[in-house]
């Protein structure tokens, strides 16, 4: 099993581009989050998908949009890039256990 | 919303003990999550808690008492190894769909020197 998976490992926007950050899991784990951690902030939740299909808003959702149409993936789209969404993207996913995996994050600087 | 605390940097010597505490404030409590984050890395599953008490693995144990929104992470026989952010993390506060997140403490970074 290959996990969490993520690309890019980093990436350089300029302001107002847009992109999607790419996120797939091999798991068959019904629960999928995208988490963005800066320094002094901790981990914020995003986005969370609990199916294929379903998705709803975490803490900081605005500039973000998501969908979930397979178990497998959940990409990321920034719709507008800013430098405030210059940070580390943690992609996860959990079963109905408790342990939630991560994938080994996205660094993206937008200038 | 949920809040919760944990000291931001603590330091210890190689073979010592060291405990890490997190207190908290959430709503529709489902469990307590510690886990290790080296720099540059993901964060990696450590432990989880739902009931009130002691859960030992190994080198790491982490208590919980709810009563008291308290939580603490034991590092044994401390390594080199063991230099990393310590992220505390509580499931609970359902949201809009009715499932209960993950909400993150901002890490406590321990330094193991020699």
């Amino acid at each position: 099993n290959a996990g969490v998976t993520q690309t890019p490992k980093f990436q350089v926007l300029k302001t107002g581009q847009s992109m999607t950050l790419q996120c797939a899991q091999d798991m068959n784990h019904e629960y999928m989050s995208w988490y963005r951690q800066d320094p002094g902030m901790g981990l914020r939740l995003i986005h969370y998908s609990v199916g294929a299909g379903i998705t709803d808003q975490g803490e900081v959702p605005n500039g973000y949009n998501v969908s979930r149409s397979t178990t497998e993936d959940f990409p990321l789209r920034l719709l507008s890039a800013a430098p405030s969404q210059t940070s580390v993207y943690f992609c996860a996913s959990r079963s109905e256990g408790y342990e939630q995996y991560f994938g080994p994050g996205t660094r993206l600087t937008v200038t | 919303g949920q809040n919760i605390d944990q000291p931001t940097e603590m330091t210890a010597t190689e073979g010592a003990i060291v405990q890490i505490n997190c207190t908290y404030q959430t709503s529709g409590f489902n469990g307590l999550f510690w886990y290790q984050q080296h720099a540059g890395e993901a964060p990696t599953f450590l432990s989880y808690n739902v009931l009130d008490g002691l859960e030992e693995k190994g080198r790491f144990s982490s208590f919980l008492s709810r009563s008291k929104g308290y939580s603490y992470l034991l590092l044994k026989e401390l390594q080199m190894k063991d230099s990393a952010s310590y992220l505390c993390a509580v499931r609970g506060g359902r949201r809009n769909s009715g499932y209960s997140t993950l909400t993150f403490g901002k890490g406590t970074m321990l330094l193991v020197s020699p």
